[in-house]
Parts: C-alpha cells; structure tokens; sequence
C-alpha cells in the first residue's frame, strides 16, 4: 500500500520563528515526485515545494526547505522567518511516475500550522 | 491564482439526487484530475481525463463518472448521493498527464442532507 503518513495534527509557532513539519511515507516504488502543499482557508491548494526522488539535493523554495531521507523515507518541511500568511493546512504528497499513475497525488492527512504575532 | 476554475462554489443536495460538478482547466493543460477531500482530511484521488479519455481511477464507486471536453474542460458526475458524498471536491490540471505540476482550482462544497 502507498500512504502518507503526517503525525502532527496541529502546530504552531511565532511570527519570525522556524518550524518544522514532519511526513513520512510508504511506497515500494524508486520513481516517484514529493510534494508540500499549502491549503490556506480559500481552499485553493498551493505547491510550496517539490522534490525528485532520484535527486539526494534537498529542495529549497525562499524560506522553505526539505529534509528528504529515502532510505528513511522522510520528507519534513522546514519554514524559516515564518509570517503570518503562512497560516493554513499543509499537506504533503507523492507522486508515483508512470503513465498509469502520472497526475494520481496521495495526500497525508494534513497539519494545521497557525503563525502567531 | 492558477488558472483552474470550478463551479458552483457551493451546493446543497438531497440524499438520493445527483450531481454534477464542473472544472475549467488552465490554459493549454490536457490532463485533469479530481479528488474528494472530506473535512479534516486529505484529498483522495477519484480519477484523471487526459485527452477526454479517463486514464486512472482511485477506490470510488461506479456512481462516480465524469467527462472531459474537447476544450479540455471537465465534469465530476456523481448519482444517488450519499450523506459520505459530503466534501470538498478539487479539480487539479496538468499541461500533460507526464507532467507532475498539478495546479488547483478552489473547489465545490458540496454538502448531501
């Protein structure tokens, strides 16, 4: 089975500070894509960051940056200098490379992550 | 904003009633896929239309069908709803279906009384 596993319902941190969301995964396949996405309370899902599997370089996007371990099969968040707009749902994903999968995201369950001021 | 748009915004219907939801999908994108996301949950994939042809399908029941136009927009069709048909629905399009840049659309409340 192909899960993702997010074990932090809720988070929070203040204005400024760096937090760090965890995501793990389960898949027995070596070609695959990893996401975070950012739903805020419009609902619009939001890429934030995306990581080849086949690539041991972590991703970085401005203030945000992964933690990619596949043997461990770890992906965790980090936002740096976090601002108040970063307030909302992420969710991290992966995607399996295929023609029959290509376009089939697998969601976690998601982490609540309030910016305080 | 991505581009994707999806109508209505939000619906209410009755158990037993069917439904159809609609996806308007970015400029130039073939590939379209749709996804259940019930509150407080992560969305779960439905299925995926490249090229008006429905090309994957995730664990969902036959009720649940859907179309692509040959403009590349899509429907989400679902008959005799179920009060478990309560979510939000998410169209996502890609420029094709290799490609793994999904953009979203803000998504139906649909809710089933």
């Amino acid at each position: 089975a192909q899960t993702v596993t997010q074990s932090q319902p809720e988070m929070s941190v203040q204005e400024a500070e760096t937090v760090t969301l965890s995501c793990t995964y389960d898949t027995s396949e070596n070609n695959y894509y990893l996401f975070w996405y950012k739903q805020p309370p419009s609902r619009q899902m939001i890429l934030v960051i995306r990581q080849e599997a086949y690539k041991q370089q972590n991703a970085t996007e401005n203030r945000f940056s992964v933690n990619f371990q596949k043997a461990a099969k770890s992906f965790s968040l980090k936002i740096s200098d976090s601002q108040l707009g970063d307030t909302a749902m992420y969710f991290c994903a992966f995607m399996i490379l295929g023609s029959s999968n290509t376009g089939k995201l697998i969601f976690g369950q998601g982490t609540t992550l309030q910016v305080k001021p | 904003e991505t581009g994707v748009t999806q109508s209505p915004t939000h619906l209410i219907k009755t158990r037993g009633q069917q439904v159809t939801l609609r996806c308007s999908s970015q400029s130039g994108h073939n590939t379209v896929s749709w996804y259940q996301q019930a509150l407080g949950q992560g969305p779960q994939f439905i299925f995926q239309y490249y090229r008006e042809e429905e090309n994957g399908r995730g664990n969902f029941p036959p009720r649940f069908s859907g179309l692509q136009f040959p403009n590349y927009s899509s429907e989400l069709n679902v008959n005799a709803l179920e009060l478990d048909d309560s979510a939000l629905y998410l169209c996502a399009s890609t420029p094709d279906r290799l490609n793994t840049e999904a953009f979203f659309g803000q998504g139906t409340r649909l809710t089933v009384v």
